[in-house]
């Protein structure tokens, strides 16, 4: 399954709004449990990847509230609804619907 | 707490060999599917590898083309990857990372070790 995030980079004001899509090449929702395999993850210069998102909207525990995941199928989006300072980051969605496991490849926010 | 830590990288020649270690703690290591996942400096994330909770089975990216084997060591509470035949695309840092339930998406990442591949 090929990610595909856009846009590639973006600048934000600090307290606006960042929006991030990710689109699956197929559907990483599972009909069975009726969940979607997609994940979000927060890089930050010189550490590993954080847990932001699960589920596709499921907000892993101890991560700010401003931070939202929606969507499903093959269309998915990471907000944050009011960008701090400490947000810079790079941002990778996820598949874990299959085997090899494929990430986006990256979107770096920026302060506007 | 859960920790993951690397070791083992470091400089190698092409066609050279290494093995990275990943040790566990804080969870229960036998009953986990472990992946490593690399970043070559400035690049994104890609999967390298995964291996079962009891190392039955295993999964590795195709464009590995046979050159890296997963492993683990249950009793100690650590998982391996033997690298061979490296390339200088090998270069990268490289991740131990868990899912806290098998099927599942990619809870704790350690902090990674770095293998240089080159002359």
């Amino acid at each position: 399954i090929v990610m595909t995030q856009f846009p590639d980079s973006l600048a934000v004001s600090l307290g606006e709004r960042a929006t991030i899509n990710c689109k699956s090449s197929q559907s990483v929702l599972y009909s069975s449990d009726n969940k979607n395999y997609l994940g979000w993850y927060q890089q930050k210069p010189g550490q590993p990847p954080k847990l932001l998102v699960y589920w596709a909207s499921t907000r892993e525990s101890g991560v700010p509230d401003r931070f939202s995941g929606s969507g499903s199928g093959t269309d998915f989006t990471l907000t944050i609804s009011s960008l701090q300072a400490e947000d810079v980051a790079v941002y990778y969605c996820l598949q874990y619907y299959n085997t090899p496991r494929t990430f986006g490849q990256g979107t770096k926010v920026e302060i506007k | 707490e859960v920790q993951l830590v690397e070791s083992g990288g470091g400089l190698v020649q092409p066609g050279g060999s290494l093995r990275l270690s990943c040790s566990a703690s804080g969870f229960t290591f036998s009953r986990s599917v472990m992946h490593w996942v690399r970043q070559a400096p400035g690049k994104g994330l890609e999967y390298v590898s995964a291996i079962s909770a009891n190392g039955k089975d295993t999964y590795y990216s195709d464009s590995l083309k046979g050159r890296f084997t997963i492993s683990r060591d249950n009793s100690r509470d650590t998982l391996y990857l033997q690298m061979t035949s490296v390339r200088t695309e090998d270069t990268a840092m490289y991740y131990c990372v868990k899912e806290p339930y098998s099927g599942s998406y990619y809870d704790y990442w350690g902090q990674g070790t770095l293998v240089t591949v080159s002359s």
